[in-house]
């Protein structure tokens, strides 16, 4: 089945970039997401890419994919004290009548000033 | 900006009781799902529902849960006989036409007591 690894804790100095890395086991994967979780809040899609592009840019945010790897890595630059929270790399699959999600555990980002 | 919105925010039941929880999904999006996280761990799929039916369920939805679009706009999801162990974060989500992008609403925390 479908299986998405990430590691739990990141921790970077504010105006740092952070990377945040994943890997996933599903081939068929058609989109690959990035969800933002601030503590007690719902999740937040930041950004998504498809699984023909190698690369994702959206401001501060850089998605990189590597198919032949199953690897996918979120890099935020100028990291601020707000980009602390959990983020959650997922997948989905191939679709039809349904376009459920797969995520991994997440990843704590701590921020430190 | 249009959003998924969960009633209630957070619910206590005993258990054995029934609960409903309710989500509005976005207006114009044709997929649905429900998810849930315990606490410190990964969020799991549920279920989908696209054109009026269940289009799939993962191995924890069983016959205690069921999921209702009763009109145009609300989608809950009933547990039957809550246990303890379904004390948990529920998050509801839908996806547009094209499936890309899965938003969330911010989730209705579920303590079994």
């Amino acid at each position: 089945g479908e299986d998405v690894e990430q590691s739990l804790f990141l921790s970077v100095r504010e105006g740092d970039s952070s990377v945040i890395n994943c890997t996933y086991t599903d081939s068929s994967s058609t989109y690959l997401y990035w969800y933002k979780q601030e503590p007690g809040a719902g999740l937040q899609l930041l950004t998504y890419i498809f699984s023909n592009m190698d690369m994702k840019q959206d401001q501060r945010l850089t998605v990189l994919l590597n198919k032949k790897d199953k690897h996918l890595s979120l890099r935020i630059a100028d990291t601020q004290t707000g980009d602390s929270a959990i983020y959650f790399c997922a997948e989905r699959g191939s679709g039809g009548s349904n376009y459920k999600l797969t995520f991994g555990k997440g990843t704590l980002l701590t921020v430190n000033p | 900006e249009p959003e998924v919105t969960q009633t209630p925010s957070h619910q206590v039941t005993q258990m054995g009781q029934e609960v409903i929880l309710r989500c509005v999904p976005i207006s114009n999006h044709l997929y649905f799902y429900w998810y849930r996280q315990i606490l410190g761990q990964k969020v799991e799929f549920l279920v989908s529902f696209y054109n009026n039916e269940i289009s799939e369920k993962s191995e924890i939805f069983d016959d205690q849960f069921s999921v209702e679009r009763p009109d145009g706009s609300n989608f809950t999801l009933k547990i039957r006989s809550t246990k303890l162990e379904d004390s948990a974060m529920y998050f509801c989500a839908s996806s547009p036409r094209t499936g890309l992008g899965t938003f969330f609403g911010q989730g209705t925390r579920l303590t079994v007591v």
